[in-house]
């Protein structure tokens, strides 16, 4: 059974780096795309972007000029670094892997605070 | 702002059927998957293409789609199906990945 485990920094300053990361047990990435999503406190959901198992990623427009998802085969682990932070991006971010465009296992989920 | 669009809010008397929808103009092109979330819990998959539930999901929960529009049926719904359920797809050209903006489930 495949288990992600998600972790990183969850207080952050405007303008720093919002930097996560997703280990993978139980699998390998091939044959997937790993995501990451966000949620806004009472707000609905938000993909962020992913990367599938050769290193291609794909980015949501709004965020593509700020998003760099990284995989780390060696580690079974894959990262998100956001950079330019503002209060906007305070979320619950989630890592999550897809099959078929389909997100059959999540991470438990991170909150990240952006505060001065 | 969200490509696919669901209802805010919808409710349902215990043991009662309720359908959940989804619309979209990509959802010509692409099937719908839907998922759960309930508070300060990760989203499970319950539907995905269209109609086929995940192993561990109950058959009360199924799928359809017809034109622009995706559903979520639940029949005979249970208080623990209280919860926020999001639809997904891709955008129209196939690249992006989209959510709806969420629908607020209450069992009465």
């Amino acid at each position: 059974q495949v288990r992600l485990q998600q972790w990183g920094a969850g207080r952050l300053k405007p303008s720093e780096t919002l930097s996560l990361t997703c280990a993978v047990h139980g699998g390998s990435f091939s044959g997937y795309h790993w995501s990451w999503i966000r949620q806004p406190a009472g707000k609905g959901l938000e993909w962020i972007g992913e990367i599938d198992d050769s290193g291609s990623t794909n980015y949501s427009p709004s965020l593509k000029s700020r998003v760099t998802i990284s995989l780390d085969t060696s580690n079974n682990q894959f990262s998100l670094k956001l950079t330019s932070v503002t209060a906007a991006d305070t979320a619950v971010y989630f890592c999550a892997r897809a099959l078929y465009f389909v997100w059959g296992v999540w991470g438990q989920g991170t909150t990240v605070i952006v505060s001065s | 702002s969200s490509e696919l669009t669901q209802d805010p809010a919808v409710s349902v008397a215990l043991g009662q059927t309720v359908r959940i929808t989804c619309q979209g103009d990509s959802l010509r092109r692409y099937h719908a998957n839907w998922y759960q979330q309930k508070p300060g819990q990760a989203p499970v998959l319950v539907i995905y293409g269209k109609d086929k539930r995940p192993s561990g999901i109950p058959d009360r929960f199924s799928g359809s789609s017809s034109g622009n529009t995706a559903s979520l049926t639940i029949t005979g719904a249970q208080a623990e199906d209280d919860a926020d359920y999001y639809c997904n797809s891709r955008d129209n050209s196939g690249n992006l990945r989209v959510f709806g903006g969420g629908t607020r489930l209450t069992v009465l």
